[in-house]
């Protein structure tokens, strides 16, 4: 088992750029998400999802989109990169169906810097 | 509103000595209750969680948590750290949406 992965690890853009950050996971969780961390402020949550084909607004939405088109991907689109959006990103997922149904396991990030 | 506070930003501990990170929580229901680390560039791990029963819960790593209600705290604690600990602490607390609510994070640094 993989776990839950991310692809790229890094990644360096400039501003008004695009990209897609992608995340996997091989656990069969429903349930997936994506954060930011910022030094100081903790994990933000940007989107999430409860199953394929949902996504749903987390506290720090805009600027991003998110799809769930299959239920092991769970993708983050920046559409135009700001400087502010430099962080370091997290996808998690969990499985409601589970004793643990709150505990998320994470991906081991992606560090994103807009120039 | 639901949130999470871990009122220390930074904690130095000297190698062997005992620990406790502080966290305190404002939830109106039964709280979900759990502790993350997170090592120097890496994902975070969960360590342990409370969701029932025993207050006081183990998790990996040496690492315990005891849950007081009437204080609105869930503490962790180590009775002997090691040099191998020095990473940063989360607490959380889930919601009723699967969500996690989450800390600003702990920085623990062990002096030798």
């Amino acid at each position: 088992n993989a776990g839950v992965t991310q692809t790229p690890k890094f990644r360096v853009l400039k501003t008004g750029q695009s990209m897609t950050l992608l995340c996997a996971q091989d656990m069969n969780h429903e349930y997936m998400y994506w954060y930011r961390q910022d030094p100081g402020m903790g994990l933000r949550l940007i989107h999430y999802s409860v199953g394929e084909g949902t996504t749903a607004k987390g506290e720090v939405p805009d600027g991003y989109n998110v799809s769930r088109l299959k239920k092991q991907n769970f993708l983050l689109g920046l559409e135009s990169a700001a400087p502010s959006q430099t962080s370091v990103y997290f996808c998690a997922s969990s499985d409601p169906g589970l004793a643990g149904y709150h505990e998320q396991y994470f991906g081991p990030g992606t560090r994103l810097t807009v120039t | 509103a639901q949130s999470v506070t871990q009122p220390d930003i930074h904690i130095t501990v000297s190698e062997g000595a005992s620990l406790e990170l502080r966290c305190n929580y404002s939830y109106g229901a039964t709280p979900y209750l759990f502790w993350y680390v997170q090592s120097p560039g890496q994902g975070l791990q969960l360590l342990l969680k409370y969701f029932s029963g025993d207050t006081l819960v183990q998790g990996i790593k040496g690492f315990e948590a005891e849950f007081k209600r009437s204080q609105s705290s869930f503490n962790l604690r180590k009775p002997s750290v090691h040099w191998s600990d020095a990473a940063e602490y989360f607490c959380a607390v889930g919601n009723s949406n699967y969500q996690l609510i989450w800390g600003a994070g702990t920085k623990l640094i062990i002096k030798p």
